[in-house]
């Protein structure tokens, strides 16, 4: 893998139901990876960075593991509700910059 | 948290004229700051990493004499998008860092240019 590469695009799911999407990127040159939560006309929203293989992180309902030997990480949301819709972003921090994918957009439904 | 403020938000001009946008961390000194662009339905994409009271590192494909960075203090940074044109319209979004080993990024909100 040689980009950093999001799945789904996009996500449509009913308030109360779980859910999670990947985020594949490059093995070498690892620095970190950083997951990032964006509302539609705010700021992108840090919401994990990890470093090490087998790091997880969780912050209320969401939560993210990471696998640097094979290069990807699962961002997962338990019980999604209507507020947690938003595009969310990962970034492979190879040396001094950040590489983005292109997001997965989740909207969730009452 | 730390807060990134960005302006304009939106901004539309005619061809030919130049455009400043500013990007101020509000709470914290940055380090470093990063200006992106995103072209519809694709990634954010670095165009240049700038340091207070030094050049800007532009990637490659980047025309620095089109995009003129300018950081004047650890609090602001400025792009202008001189001599504008239509493929310039695009939206543009900053970043702040503290540096350090895991480079948490603070984002403004976004400027989103329309050259017509």
């Amino acid at each position: 893998i040689l980009n950093v590469e999001q799945s789904p695009q996009s996500l449509h799911v009913q308030e109360g139901d779980s859910t999670n999407f990947t985020c594949s990127f490059p093995s070498s040159n690892f620095y970190a990876l950083h997951w990032y939560r964006w509302e539609t006309a705010k700021s992108p929203e840090a919401l994990f960075v990890m470093t090490l293989n087998g790091d997880e992180k969780k912050k209320g309902r969401i939560s993210a593991t990471l696998n640097t030997k094979e290069g990807y990480s699962y961002l997962y949301i338990k019980g999604s509700q209507p507020e947690d819709s938003a595009t969310y972003l990962c970034a492979h921090h190879n040396t001094d910059k950040l590489i983005f994918g292109t997001g997965t957009r989740l909207q969730v439904f009452p | 948290g730390a807060v990134v403020s960005q302006h304009p938000s939106r901004v539309i001009c005619k061809s030919g004229t130049s455009v400043k946008i500013e990007c101020r961390s509000l709470d914290f000194q940055a380090t470093t700051m990063f200006w992106y662009r995103q072209f519809p339905k694709q990634s954010l994409m670095l165009m240049a990493t700038s340091n207070e009271g030094s050049k800007a590192t532009y990637e490659q494909g980047v025309e620095k004499d089109k995009f003129l960075i300018n950081h004047a203090s650890l609090t602001l940074s400025t792009l202008t998008v001189t001599s504008a044109h239509p493929e310039d319209s695009s939206f543009y979004i900053c970043s702040a860092s503290l540096g350090g080993r895991k480079n948490i990024q603070y984002f403004g909100a976004g400027t989103r240019l329309s050259v017509l």
